[in-house]
């Protein structure tokens, strides 16, 4: 069974720039697998932030911003906000209609 | 603008049925995927099923297969989610999405509680 995976945590200061990441148990992440990434704060429905690789959704500031880097995708959150500290859900299409989360990171402005 | 409200959650036994809604507007309902995505107390999200516009394909998590049904009623842009034979480890918030490649747009949410 394919394992979707995203790191637990992160931290990153106001103002600065991070990296979270999307990989796969087994296997590389690449654009066909349309990487969607999800932000969701406590007591919130999730918003999606990133599409199909690197596609922001309506609304969504051009800080965030999505690629793939190596054999993951990556989301990039340049000059963090305090209002970014949220869990970050990555999603991957694996074909015949079936998607799978990532476990999520949490990450933390301070 | 997108509004998706899900109805239908609460309390139900293991063996019995629970019929989830997902009343959509602000798009063409037809022409999008739908999913249904759920999320257990203080776990991460869990994608559940999806369905085509037409209503013609559906898909399932391992977890539900034979135990969940998703279906869809056009004419009254709405989605649903029959919940059969539910278990204790069922219980979650199910969020109802407009999925477009990836590009979710989710409701609020709705709570299913099993209790074991």
């Amino acid at each position: 069974q394919t394992v979707v995976t995203q790191e637990p945590s992160f931290s990153v200061s106001p103002g600065g720039t991070v990296t979270l990441t999307c990989g796969l148990s087994s296997g590389s992440v690449s654009t066909s697998y349309y990487p969607s990434w999800n932000q969701q704060t406590p007591g919130q429905a999730p918003r999606t932030l990133i599409y199909s690789t690197n596609s922001r959704s309506s609304g969504v500031p051009d800080r965030f911003s999505g690629s793939i880097l190596g054999n993951k995708a990556a989301l990039t959150i340049t000059g963090a906000q305090a209002e970014d500290e949220s869990d970050y859900y990555c999603a991957l299409y694996m074909g015949r209609g079936i998607w799978v989360f990532g476990g999520g990171t949490k990450l933390t402005v301070l | 603008e997108v509004q998706l409200l899900e109805s239908g959650g609460g309390l139900v036994h293991p063996g019995g049925s629970l019929r989830l809604s997902c009343a959509a507007s602000g798009f063409t309902f037809s022409t999008y995927a739908m999913s249904w995505v759920r999320q257990a107390p203080g776990k991460g999200l869990e994608w559940v099923s999806s369905i085509g516009g037409s209503g013609g394909s559906t898909y399932y998590a391992d977890s539900v297969k034979g135990r969940f049904t998703i279906s869809r009623d056009n004419s009254k842009n709405t989605l649903f989610l029959q919940m059969n034979s539910p278990r204790a480890e069922d219980t979650a918030v199910y969020y109802c999405a407009r999925n477009d490649y990836g590009d979710f747009r989710w409701g609020q949410g709705t709570l299913v509680t099993v209790p074991s």
